[in-house]
């Protein structure tokens, strides 16, 4: 199975900051089709994940532009341009790549 | 827009049969570019996924290894439904279950599953 590590497991960000998450995998996310298949979701409490980003960078419909992913191969990173308050929650990223679909531990963010 | 509606009971008893239903609109069960997911959350596990189903000229399955002789996902192209039927629970299955889309960008909006007595 592939190992999802995120890093780090909690942030705390002053509204108007910038906040960067961590996603490594064991094994490449790059397919033969040359798409890689690593997304980013939000949960935020009592709710299911949401889906911000698709195939590493790709903002998913109705997402806010502050949020941008990037990164190739094994590494990867979501970053928030300037936090707000609605953004709490845990982020999770995610490989599609192979079955099992696995998931990071998530990083939790709260508002300073 | 894909929306997914859960329905299924929140409470088993040790031993017995989970079973829980997802009700698709905005998109096809048969869709030949479509997977459909059972994921299951809890505080131990984080999230876990738990199989799939899809079609591609023939229905195909994919279960996690944990739970592979326990689980059947199976889909019902009449209702636009598939199901997860997950047998001999033990109370190491509470856990909030989850359909999803093939790429998760679409979710159920989750069922609370308790194993007890």
């Amino acid at each position: 199975d592939i190992v999802m590590t995120q890093t780090p497991l909690s942030l705390s960000i002053t509204p108007g900051q910038p906040a960067s998450i961590s996603c490594k995998s064991t094994q490449s996310l790059l397919y033969s089709d040359g798409r890689t298949y690593l997304y980013w979701s939000l949960q935020k409490p009592g709710q299911p994940p949401q889906l911000l980003i698709y195939e590493v960078s790709n903002r998913f419909s109705g997402v806010p532009d502050r949020f941008s992913g990037s990164g190739s191969g094994t590494e990867f990173t979501l970053k928030i341009s300037r936090v707000e308050a609605e953004d709490v929650g845990v982020y999770y990223c995610m490989q599609s790549i192979q079955v099992p679909l696995t998931f990071g531990q998530g990083t939790r963010l709260e508002i300073k | 827009q894909v929306q997914l509606q859960q329905s299924g009971p929140g409470l088993v008893k040790p031993s017995e049969t989970l079973s829980l239903t997802c009700a698709i609109s905005g998109d096809s069960v048969s869709s030949n570019s479509a997977a459909w997911n059972w994921i299951r959350q809890s505080p131990s596990r984080g999230l876990e996924w738990l199989g799939r189903t899809y079609y591609r000229s023939k229905w195909y399955n994919d279960y996690a290894v944990s739970v592979k002789s326990r689980i059947t996902i199976n889909p019902d192209t009449s209702k636009n439904q598939f199901s997860l039927q997950l047998d001999s629970v033990t109370p190491e299955d509470t856990a909030v279950y989850y359909c999803a889309t093939r790429f998760t960008d679409y979710w159920g909006q989750g069922t609370l599953v308790t194993v007890s007595s």
